[in-house]
């Protein structure tokens, strides 16, 4: 079964609007983090935002807060005011212990563009 | 800047040829971990280190090795280079490998194989 699942390949948004990426994950673990990356055209990978598991208020950096939802077992992006810098692919990641090791899983990624 | 580097940047070699990608992590990280991300596909983790130690070995080849060096930097060698080797191979580095530490990742080696 899918660890980490982003139900949505490519989204098309209007500049300015918000834009919500969905990521739900599977875990038995009590103690996890999860993660959000944007990798623009360019290609490098660039860490957005942290929430632990245990975190009570949804983190958020500037533009970017993520939604929380524990016993849903969610854990979606959202960006406020959308830019044009903004289209990219988005991976959301979840740290979980694997192996006596806190292992990395992704998810397949959002390819979001945001058009002017 | 993540502060992780990379080099080369770009990699253009043949097929049955053997190449060296070299990440220097951000200061103060002790672990590595090397990804390989073929065209329009998800990231594949190939191996950590931390320390110098090998912590974790994800869907590595045998063709391809690793190693982290006393003043923590890390080299991957892929050997007999196959056409489906081309990718970009990032390295990323972070603390100590806790459930909260985040990884940084360099810009990558964009590798092609022909």
């Amino acid at each position: 079964a899918q660890k980490i699942t982003q139900t949505q390949p490519g989204m098309f948004v209007q500049e300015k609007e918000a834009v919500t990426l969905d990521c739900t994950y599977d875990t038995s673990d009590q103690s996890y983090g999860l993660f959000w990356y944007k990798q623009p055209s360019s290609g490098e990978m660039i860490f957005l935002i942290y929430q632990g598991s245990y975190d009570e208020q949804n983190a958020t950096e500037g533009r970017y807060s993520l939604n929380f939802q524990k016993a849903r077992k969610s854990a979606n992006l959202v960006i406020s005011a959308s830019q044009l810098g903004d289209s990219a692919m988005y991976f959301c990641a979840m740290r979980e212990l694997m192996d006596s090791n806190y292992q990395l899983i992704w998810g397949a990624g959002t390819k979001l563009i945001i058009k002017p | 800047d993540s502060g992780v580097t990379q080099t080369p940047k770009h990699l253009i070699t043949a097929t049955g040829q053997r190449v060296t990608l070299r990440c220097s992590p951000r200061s103060g990280d002790l672990s590595v971990y090397w990804y390989q991300q073929s065209l329009d596909q998800g990231l594949q983790f190939l191996i950590q280190y931390y320390n110098g130690e090998e912590r974790a070995k994800g869907n590595i080849l045998e063709r391809f090795s690793a190693q982290q060096f006393p003043d923590l930097h890390s080299e991957l060698n892929l050997s007999s280079l196959e056409l489906g080797d081309s990718a970009l191979y990032f390295c990323a580095s972070s603390g100590a490998g806790t459930v909260t530490d985040t990884q940084y990742f360099g810009p990558g080696t964009r590798l092609t194989v022909l």
